[in-house]
């Protein structure tokens, strides 16, 4: 069963530009986690926020997480045409194992 | 380089095929998934093993056999598949259900 759904779907930016990503999920969490893919790679996990967090850092990403609204988001600030991927948002439903939304495909362009 | 390598990175089988795909983790990790990940389509959770043990299994058909000898390897036994299983199959870890994932670069499979 999906848990999360990423909003948008598609997002096109271009070098310099932040990019704001959306996650919304529908039971209780213990934590939230953010995923990049490259084209055809694996996984890489970015960041990981609990459910008594409310904002994370690092680097150029800042997390924020609203339990109420059951939704979170994903900001990098100063694109680069490097951070072309696609983002998944990742919830554990309480202890399980992990379930990824759709994705959301990030375009930079220089 | 993650800790999680994954063999072969393609294959190309027929129908009548069986092959099997590896997957090793170097991290001490407790947990172990398969992913199927299809063009346009959401990550499908495929099987979840804690701890050697099968934990999950998520309606996966038959033709795709797990299994986990040790918390190091898990294997996924291919056979009789279909022109629609052609995806990217994807190998993951965490210490702890739930926790931070892990994953290989995937196998890419084409079955003709």
């Amino acid at each position: 069963s999906q848990q999360g759904e990423e909003d948008p779907q598609a997002l096109s930016i271009q070098e310099g530009e932040n990019a704001t990503m959306n996650c919304s999920y529908k039971t209780s969490i213990n934590n939230l986690q953010w995923y990049r893919q490259n084209s055809g790679r694996g996984l890489v996990h970015l960041i990981l926020i609990r459910s008594n967090e409310r904002e994370k850092h690092s680097g150029r990403l800042r997390v924020t997480l609203d339990t109420s609204k059951k939704s979170s988001s994903l900001l990098i600030t100063a694109s680069r045409a490097a951070d072309t991927a696609s983002y998944f948002c990742a919830t554990d439903g309480g202890g399980t194992a992990l379930i990824f939304g759709k994705g959301t495909t990030l375009s930079v362009s220089s | 380089e993650t800790g999680v390598t994954q063999t072969p990175r393609h294959l190309v089988m027929g129908m009548t095929n069986k092959k099997s795909l590896k997957c090793e983790q170097h991290l001490g990790h407790n947990a172990m998934y398969w992913y199927k990940q299809s063009a346009k389509k959401p990550l499908e959770l495929m099987f979840v093993y804690n701890f050697k043990e099968q934990t999950e299994n998520n309606s996966v058909p038959s033709r795709f056999s797990p299994e986990c000898p040790n918390s190091s390897h898990l294997f996924l036994h291919l056979h009789t598949l279909q022109p629609e299983d052609s995806a990217l199959y994807l190998c993951a870890s965490s210490q702890k259900l739930g926790e931070t994932q892990y994953f290989g670069p995937g196998t890419r499979l084409l079955v003709l």
